[in-house]
């Protein structure tokens, strides 16, 4: 079975970067879209990146979203971190079949 | 603007059933795939089940096949999850989600269903 493996946590300084790393599994990472999802406590996620590097609109610049080939991950980037992007961050992408696979999630911690 | 709003939620036995609603609006319903993503307390998201835009074509996670039922209404813009022979497993809140890109997810605010005698 096809999955997505993040890591647990980050943690950052407000005005610094941050990159959170997905892994796929098996296969190839760009054979399908990835997405990345925001969820602040108590609240659905939210799309940041859609589309590998896609910004939705209202989304800042400070995120960006790329896929290396040669790890097979995926990546989110925050620049400039604020202490609302305090956060649990997903990833998201498609098996074989087509169905929908998210990572397990990490939390970034604003220090 | 997609809007989705599950209902249906609550405290059930073991052994027990719920169904739970997904009452959609702000796009064209019957051409949508129709999803349920499920998040139990502290834990990650994860994805359940689909349903095709005419109802016709379904799909499960392997945990809940044979026990949940995916369907919808077109009619009534709704999708609906038969869920039957509940475990304290299925805690979660249940996210009912639609495509609003080729590849993203919209998502409803979710529904809780707590497993427990």
């Amino acid at each position: 079975n096809f999955m997505l493996t993040q890591p647990h946590s980050v943690s950052e300084s407000p005005g610094k970067t941050v990159t959170i790393s997905c892994t796929g599994s098996s296969g190839s990472i760009a054979s399908n879209y990835v997405q990345w999802y925001q969820q602040r406590p108590g609240s659905a996620p939210t799309t940041v990146i859609y589309e590998d590097n896609q910004r939705p609109s209202g989304v800042p610049d400070r995120f960006s979203g790329s896929i290396d080939r040669s790890s097979n991950s995926a990546s989110l980037t925050i620049s400039g971190l604020k202490a609302e992007d305090e956060a649990d961050y997903y990833c998201q992408s498609y098996d074989a079949t087509n169905r929908a696979v998210f990572g397990g999630g990490t939390q970034l911690t604003v220090l | 603007e997609v809007q989705l709003v599950e209902s249906g939620g609550g405290l059930v036995q073991p052994g027990g059933s719920l169904r739970l609603s997904c009452a959609a609006s702000g796009f064209t319903f019957s051409t949508n795939w129709m999803h349920w993503v499920r998040q139990a307390p502290g834990k990650g998201l994860v994805w359940v089940s689909r349903i095709n835009s005419d109802g016709r074509s379904t799909n499960y996670a392997d945990s809940v096949k044979g026990r949940f039922t995916i369907s919808r209404d077109n009619a009534k813009n709704t999708v609906y999850l038969q869920m039957n022979s509940l475990s304290a497993e299925d805690t979660a809140v249940y996210y009912c989600a639609t495509l609003c890109t080729s590849a993203s997810f919209c998502w409803g605010q979710g529904t809780l269903v707590i497993v427990s005698s």
